[in-house]
């Protein structure tokens, strides 16, 4: 079992849904919880940041961490063309510990 | 804005040759990490280093993976020999170790023929 699951997809929504993405970890150390988005063809950007649980919004974009269920989700509202990328979490234990990734879930939003 | 800048972008090589790969972290950052991206097994962490020093290199090959942070403005990632499965894009991401995200670099799409 890997230590981050994460649906790869594809996910496919008519322009304005709502989108959520989530992940599902399996070590209870994580403590902080990362979201990036990744175009095709390019490295990996930073979109959310939350340490330890709760919601934390940016714009149309809200994280929520839940580390009683081990459990992260990242919200997409009134989603855009622009929003069509891959989708990576990725969760950190802290200290001296990996950056460790989850698969990533291709988004694709249609107009 | 401050980036990571990552040598060659793009990388085509005879299988066996060896292959070099630059990163320049970011001005500050004291953590840098090697990743490793393919379609099937997504990103994979190779290597990382905090304030230069080796932390874990445990994803990587160690018969012919080297990865090495001679300064702080420089992390190598070498490939001796180079294998066809080699082919991937291989990222370097740089941070604080205070765990606020990490900024990646455009990475190296290395191919091995």
């Amino acid at each position: 079992q890997k230590e981050v699951e994460q649906d790869p997809g594809p996910l496919s929504v008519p322009e304005g849904a709502i989108v959520s993405l989530n992940c599902t970890y399996s070590n209870s150390a994580f403590q902080y919880f990362m979201w990036y988005r990744q175009y095709s063809r390019k490295g990996p950007e930073l979109l959310m940041y939350t340490y330890s649980s709760g919601n934390k919004e940016d714009g149309r974009f809200t994280a929520q961490v839940d580390k009683s269920s081990k459990y992260i989700s990242l919200f997409i509202r009134d989603s855009q063309p622009s929003d069509s990328a891959t989708y990576l979490c990725a969760m950190l234990a802290g200290g001296y510990n990996k950056l460790i990734f989850g698969a990533g879930t291709r988004l694709a939003v249609h107009p | 804005d401050a980036r990571v800048t990552q040598t060659p972008r793009h990388k085509v090589t005879e299988m066996g040759q060896e292959v070099t790969m630059r990163c320049q972290p970011i001005l500050g950052h004291n953590t840098v990490f090697w990743y490793r991206q393919t379609m099937m097994q997504g990103l994979e962490l190779l290597a990382y280093f905090r304030n230069r020093a080796p932390l874990d290199d445990s994803g990587m090959p160690k018969d012919r993976f080297s990865a090495e942070m001679p300064d702080a403005t420089l992390a190598t990632l070498k490939i001796q020999p180079s294998e066809p499965r080699d082919s991937a894009v291989y990222f370097c991401a740089s941070g604080l170790d205070t765990g606020y995200g990490y900024t990646f670099g455009s990475g190296t799409r290395l191919t091995v023929v």
